[in-house]
């Protein structure tokens, strides 16, 4: 069946801009999460969602960064007046079940590049 | 808090040969999870090994094996009859599988691994 995919593959776009960045994880998954793989950081989560809620959001470096997720499927996430630091890439990982057996399936990720 | 260290930036390995990443973490916690994810060029993070902290059997899949030493919080990945397709960035990752567990991994800096012909 289809991976996890992810919108845009590339985005270049200005410092000061919103950017909104897309996750389409596996049919039927119900725990999805948000990484980010930066030089200097390395890969480091952002969120977790279970279902539409979020119950860990302690990755998100500052208040400009936001996610939802919306009938238990497509999540987004927002960055708001980005900035040069934010220049990453941002991965989606689904998986089947809120349990900590089950493997994460990445998506390709996301290249955001702030000029 | 849970840290996942990879003390390997760069790794080569003539192709047939045997390589060993290594990996080490710091956790508090008696139970939990530790994977080996593979990213080649492509960006796309593929688990390559599972383990159980609970289980003393070290895990293998194919070409892949692990040596898992709970004491010493030690978990290395050991490849075997290399291949070129091998060739890819290795996360070592840590996840807590206690009570609160939210299922979010925690990752080393990664070991870029090339295979040569």
């Amino acid at each position: 069946g289809a991976g996890v995919s992810q919108s845009p593959s590339n985005k270049v776009t200005e410092k000061g801009k919103d950017v909104e960045l897309r996750c389409d994880p596996i049919s039927g998954h119900t725990a999805l999460y948000w990484y980010r793989q930066s030089l200097g950081q390395g890969l480091e989560f952002l969120i977790y969602f279970q279902g539409n809620s979020a119950p860990d959001k302690s990755g998100l470096p500052s208040d400009r960064f936001s996610a939802e997720r919306t009938g238990g499927s497509v999540s987004t996430l927002t960055i708001q007046r980005t900035q040069q630091e934010d220049s990453a890439v941002y991965l989606c990982a689904s998986s089947l079940l809120w349990d900590r057996s089950y493997e994460q399936y990445f998506g390709p990720g996301t290249r955001l590049t702030v000029t | 808090a849970q840290t996942v260290t990879q003390s390997q930036p760069e790794m080569s390995v003539q192709e047939a040969e045997t390589v060993t990443l290594s990996c080490t973490y710091d956790t508090s916690e008696n139970n939990y999870y530790l994977f080996w994810y593979k990213q080649p060029p492509s960006r796309q993070m593929i688990l390559v090994i599972r383990q159980e902290a609970y289980k003393q059997q070290n895990a293998t899949e194919n070409r892949f094996s692990v040596n898992f030493q709970k004491a010493a919080k030690s978990f290395s990945l050991k490849i075997s009859d290399s291949q070129l397709g091998d060739t890819a960035m290795y996360f070592c990752a840590f996840m807590n599988s206690g009570s609160s567990n939210t299922g979010k991994l925690i990752f080393g800096q990664g070991t870029t691994l090339q295979v040569k012909p």
